[in-house]
């Protein structure tokens, strides 16, 4: 089943913070966060594999909550070039064995 | 830095047609995938290869095939495509077996069936 992510977009102005949101109804093994901006492939941000792991770089940062089933994003002081959207992804168990599901994506836009 | 191509950024195809989609990485990596990618839906696994001739299915595997013959390379066939295919397809590689490690997209091609 593939994760819900929230909001599914959300409009900011440069310098205003955001935070985007990965849920699971199942056992979250590790969090993937990916950024892709309009006709760009997918890049990696950063992967949370253990609970109550917390990461971040620049003002991006992240942190995973085993037991809630959940991971969060965020994005302080946004910049311009935060504007894509944010997909999260875990490995999961599905009738053929190992398998890995993104959400559905959130559509950042930071105005100037 | 880690280079994944993807042999057309656009294809154009009938229905029926055989398809294929072709995927080099230049790093080595011993993972690689493939998706699709929908408005709405998210990148979805179709299949991935943790090492050469090796295979496994993702989500959604019908309809499609893959060959891995070399380390690098990893094609995704469409034995017969469908409207239903109309889709963006990324390829994927990572260094690694497992899912602890970053994976690198290539930039996609999108593929319409007419």
């Amino acid at each position: 089943q593939q994760p819900v992510q929230s909001p599914q977009a959300v409009i900011l102005r440069e310098g205003e913070d955001a935070v985007i949101n990965c849920s699971s109804s199942k056992a979250l093994y590790s969090v993937h966060w990916y950024r892709q901006k309009h006709g760009e492939a997918p890049v990696f941000l950063m992967i949370l594999l253990k609970g109550g792991e917390q990461k971040g770089h620049d003002k991006i940062s992240a942190s995973f909550n085993e037991k809630k089933q959940q991971s969060s994003l965020y994005l302080t002081a946004s910049q311009l070039s935060y504007s894509g959207t944010y997909f999260c992804g875990t490995p999961k168990p599905n009738n053929y064995g190992q398998n890995f599901v993104f959400g559905p994506g959130t559509r950042l836009s930071v105005l100037p | 830095d880690v280079k994944v191509t993807q042999s057309s950024r656009y294809l154009v195809k009938r229905t029926g047609e055989k398809v294929f989609l072709e995927c080099v990485q230049d790093m080595d990596h011993e993972n690689m995938f493939w998706y699709r990618q929908d408005p709405g839906l998210g990148l979805r696994l179709i299949y991935f290869s943790y090492d050469v001739k090796m295979k496994e299915k993702g989500d959604i595997p019908e309809g499609y095939s893959v060959s891995r013959e070399k380390k690098e390379r990893f094609s995704l066939i469409l034995e017969s495509a469908s409207t239903n295919q109309t889709s963006m397809y990324l390829c994927a590689s990572s260094p690694s077996l497992g899912w602890s490690y970053e994976q690198y997209f290539g930039p996609g091609t999108r593929l319409t069936v007419t």
